[in-house]
């Protein structure tokens, strides 16, 4: 059974810093890896996509790495801002359950100005 | 572009009550699912649909029906409510092996 895990749960830094969100997969028989962001209260924003043949995704200030053989992926965020504090879910698919995605429990950043 | 919309945002129900929460899309994926979003379990898979007419069972199906009648409608049925069934509630859909999009989620709370 595919399992995701985020570490660390929490984390907090001063704006201005570049950080990096783990994500790692038991399963490396994966199609994709998606890193979203949720909000408090709010629904999930899909950030990035990384196809299983793909080793990196840039958006901006945000770039998603994935090693599918060691069942790795991270999230890089560039010069963080308090408008960046959110929780950051990772989720892959698998051929499992029509190609659902498999969530992590999720990294809460916070961003201090 | 509405995307993903679900519709009602917030419900209490009591105990033992039913109700039909609404999923639409209008992004034409043949691939829809429901999820329960709960504190410290992250997001599981309750039920989902691979195309107009299907419906198949995920990690946490009991105490809930699904119908997808339509390809952009996906519903998901709570016949007797308990209390464990208080969660957020989050609708999906999605292409084959692409990106997935998210409703803004329904609050439910059943007392």
């Amino acid at each position: 059974k595919q399992e995701v895990t985020q570490i660390p749960a929490a984390l907090s830094v001063p704006e201005g810093e570049n950080l990096v969100l783990n994500c790692s997969f038991t399963d490396s028989a994966i199609y994709n890896l998606q890193w979203f962001r949720q909000d408090p209260g709010k629904g999930l924003t899909s950030l990035l996509l990384i196809q299983s043949s793909q080793r990196e995704q840039t958006s901006g200030r945000l770039n998603a790495s994935l090693d599918k053989s060691s069942g790795r992926s991270t999230l890089y965020i560039a010069a963080s801002q308090p408008g960046d504090s959110a929780t950051y879910l990772c989720a892959v698919t698998t051929n499992q359950a029509g190609t659902a995605l498999i969530f992590g429990k999720g990294t809460t950043l916070s961003v201090s100005s | 572009n509405a995307g993903v919309t679900q519709t009602p945002k917030f419900r209490v129900l009591k105990t033992g009550q039913s109700m039909t929460l609404l999923c639409a899309q209008d992004m034409n994926h043949e691939y829809m699912y429901w999820y329960r979003q709960d504190p410290g379990m992250g997001l599981r898979l309750i039920h989902y649909s691979v195309g107009e007419g299907t419906t198949a069972k995920g990690e946490v199906p009991d105490g809930y029906n699904v119908s997808r009648l339509k390809k952009q409608n996906f519903l998901l049925g709570l016949e007797s409510a308990a209390p464990s069934q208080t969660s957020v509630y989050f609708c999906a859909s999605s292409e084959r092996r692409t990106e997935a999009f998210f409703g803004q989620g329904t609050r439910l709370t059943v007392v």
